[in-house]
């Protein structure tokens, strides 16, 4: 059964930085194109960053050089690293798999809140 | 960017009738080389993460009910519950996963009337 699990949530002054895991069962990171989607309270769906099987990564204008995503195929863990946190990066973030080499989502973790606040 | 513009935002629909959300795209997400529509279509309940229900604009994801369907190729695309059901009042989110970045329309939300 496949299964994503985040982790690393919280409570963080603007400026701080902030890594979230993604812990992946059922299958291997390294075999998907794995993603990270935000989603600010009451608010819609916004994409952040997404790598490759080959280990290319892509990221949203609004998070390009402050957040790195990357991968550990022996732990088969994704994560999102946070830098510069800004009060508008407030939101639940949700990692998804891609099921094949088209970025649409099959499957989502529960999301981890990260609140960015003074 | 290509911006996916949802309509209506909301709306309030009998048990049983027909609900359909459009979404329009800024630009074709329709790629030649293969006539497939790069557009998918989820569903939010309240606390849960997101859940795909079509793809290629109109391939229902193994397991969701035929009573949801989505049509539309190029720039405009519709999602249609058939006969609607109180399980599924959610938020509906279209997305289009031709190019980067990718990006989700604003959502509509589904009631029951």
């Amino acid at each position: 059964e496949v299964q994503l699990v985040e982790t690393g949530g919280g409570l963080i002054q603007p400026g701080g930085s902030l890594r979230l895991s993604c812990a992946a069962s059922g299958f291997a990171v390294s075999s998907n194109y794995m993603s990270w989607v935000r989603q600010a309270p009451g608010k819609g769906l916004e994409w952040v960053s997404v790598i490759y099987t080959g280990g290319s990564t892509y990221y949203a204008e609004s998070v390009k050089g402050r957040f790195t995503i990357s991968r550990d195929n022996s732990n088969n863990t994704v994560y999102l690293h946070m830098n510069s946190l800004r009060a508008e990066d407030t939101a639940v973030y949700y990692c998804a798999r891609s099921a094949g080499r088209e970025v649409f989502f099959d499957y989502w973790g529960q999301g981890t809140l990260v609140t960015v606040s003074s | 960017d290509i911006v996916m513009t949802q309509s209506p935002d909301s709306l309030a629909v009998s048990l049983g009738e027909r609900a359909t959300i459009n979404c329009k795209s800024s630009q074709s997400v329709l790629y030649s080389s293969n006539n497939k529509n790069y557009l998918a279509w989820y569903q939010q309940k309240p606390g849960q993460p997101p859940k795909l229900l079509i793809y290629w604009a109109s391939t229902r994801e193994s397991g969701v009910p035929d009573r949801f369907s989505g049509s539309g190729s190029g720039t405009d695309f519709t999602l249609t519950i058939s006969s609607l059901q109180a399980e599924d009042v959610a938020v509906y989110y279209c997305q289009h996963y031709y190019n980067i970045p990718l990006t989700f329309g604003g959502g509509t939300k589904v009631e029951i009337k």
